[in-house]
């Protein structure tokens, strides 16, 4: 119940393209949906993060959506560009004083061809 | 801001050998968590501590792990004895309880076990 899964392992945008990462979670006492973004040698960093009351939230190039019934979340990346080019980690945690106690997905590598 | 800063970035031990790791979180964060990161695990949560105090040691392997915190500006993970499965990368992240639920990693601690 405490798995996060993430699809797809990799994935391969043009520039300029739509990248779409998605998320789905089986324990409904998730209350914190964030989304992190690794380079090689570095350790993860918050991108976006969304709760359950909103269906989505965006962030200059980022999105999320948030469908609560489906228990179901993606993030989605306009215009993508060769900097971007990093391993996706979807997340989820408990909320108050459990907020950093997060179950990761597995991660999508990205790769933005110039 | 330094932001959180964990020592050694890179450890190479041997079997059966004590191995200590160091982290420093960001001043006036009050929540420190340790986590791990492998190939076929991914990212999960070891422990973490709230105002010093151990809140949930549920991931921690096994009792050759420990954890402490003596103060809110250092905390140490140590392996007694380490093994070659122990090898993985292992961040440190803190975050502010109470006003802030994001979390900020750490560069991480490769460890090598041979």
């Amino acid at each position: 119940q405490q798995q996060v899964k993430q699809s797809p392992q990799s994935l391969i945008v043009q520039k300029g393209g739509i990248s779409i990462i998605n998320c789905a979670y089986e324990n409904t006492a998730f209350d914190y949906f964030p989304w992190y973004q690794q380079f090689p040698g570095k350790g993860p960093a918050l991108l976006i993060a969304i709760r359950p009351d909103v269906s989505e939230k965006k962030e200059g190039r980022f999105t999320i959506s948030f469908n609560k019934s489906a228990k179901q979340f993606s993030l989605h990346i306009m215009d993508s560009q060769p900097g971007d080019s990093a391993t996706y980690f979807c997340a989820a945690s408990p909320g108050g004083t459990s907020y950093g106690k997060l179950t990761f997905g597995q991660g999508t590598i990205l790769t933005v061809h110039p | 801001d330094a932001g959180v800063i964990q020592s050694p970035r890179h450890e190479v031990t041997e079997m059966g050998q004590e191995v200590t790791l160091r982290c420093k979180p960001i001043s006036g964060h009050n929540s420190l968590f340790w986590y791990r990161q492998t190939m076929m695990r991914g990212l999960e949560l070891l422990i973490y501590f709230n105002n010093n105090v151990p809140i949930d040691d549920s991931g921690m392997p096994e009792d050759r792990f420990s954890a402490k915190m003596p103060n809110a500006s250092f905390s140490t993970l140590k392996i007694q004895p380490s093994e070659p499965r122990d090898s993985a990368v292992y961040f440190c992240a803190s975050r502010m309880l109470a006003t802030n639920e994001k979390l900020f990693f750490g560069s991480g601690t490769q460890l090598s076990v041979l």
